[in-house]
């Protein structure tokens, strides 16, 4: 069955950087559009970033704009989220998933989550 | 893009019925049939529940239903039962030149 699993995160402080790791399995990662979705703390949903499936097509939400990059390497199965100039704001659970629709619009499966914590 | 908005929380007994609604605007829920609906328990992911408005993925209970009129969705919930107790979350599609989806701020769902 589908499973997507995060890692990476941890403590990092205010300007620092993290990557994470989203290992896909069960299913043909290389034909899917994937996302990062994030969630502060006692927070609501919020979308971060967005990859085609060949990785052409690449989309940021405003907030991450500039720092953060998504990458994927289809070879391994796997999606990326680089984390640059982090700030205290973007302390938040890390969830990849999975897009789906036409146009894509809603997200089957997600992983459990890696949470990131800015601090100093 | 302002996140769409949903009641803080809601509550009903067993076997009840529940709405949750969601409203956006006429550049998000009002224009596109796109709305999602998201499950999550505490301390686990979301879960898919209703997609493209009105849709249930395989394995989800026809107890759960999606709908639209005008900037609102709504998710119902018929004959509440005790693992219904989550949050809730909606999301509509708000873009078409980028890829662009809003979440909602989430809606509490108790079952007394």
């Amino acid at each position: 069955q589908e499973q997507l699993v995060e890692s990476g995160g941890g403590l990092v402080k205010p300007g620092g950087s993290l990557r994470l790791s989203c290992a896909a399995s069960g299913f043909t990662f290389s034909d899917y559009y994937m996302s990062w979705i994030r969630q502060a703390p006692g927070k609501g949903l919020e979308w971060v970033s967005y990859i085609s499936s060949s990785g052409i097509i690449i989309y940021y939400a405003d907030s991450v704009k500039g720092r953060f990059t998504i990458s994927r390497d289809n070879a391994k199965n796997s999606l990326y989220l680089q984390m640059n100039s982090l700030r205290a704001e973007d302390t938040a659970v890390y969830y990849c998933a999975r897009v789906r629709g036409i146009p894509r619009s809603y997200f089957d499966y997600w992983g459990q989550g890696t949470l990131v914590t800015v601090s100093s | 893009q302002s996140a769409l908005t949903q009641p803080a929380s809601v509550s009903g007994s067993p076997g009840q019925s529940i709405t949750i609604s969601c409203t956006g605007t006429s550049s998000d829920v009002g224009n596109y049939n796109l709305v999602s609906w998201y499950q999550q328990h505490p301390g686990k992911a979301p879960k898919l529940m209703i997609y493209e408005g009105s849709k249930r993925p395989s394995g989800v209970s026809n107890r759960f239903s999606g709908s639209k009129s005008g900037n609102t969705a709504s998710l119902t919930i018929s004959g509440l039962q005790a693992e219904d107790e989550a949050d809730y979350y909606c999301c509509s599609y708000a873009g078409s030149s980028t890829f662009h989806v809003v979440f909602g701020g989430g809606t509490k769902l108790t079952v007394l």
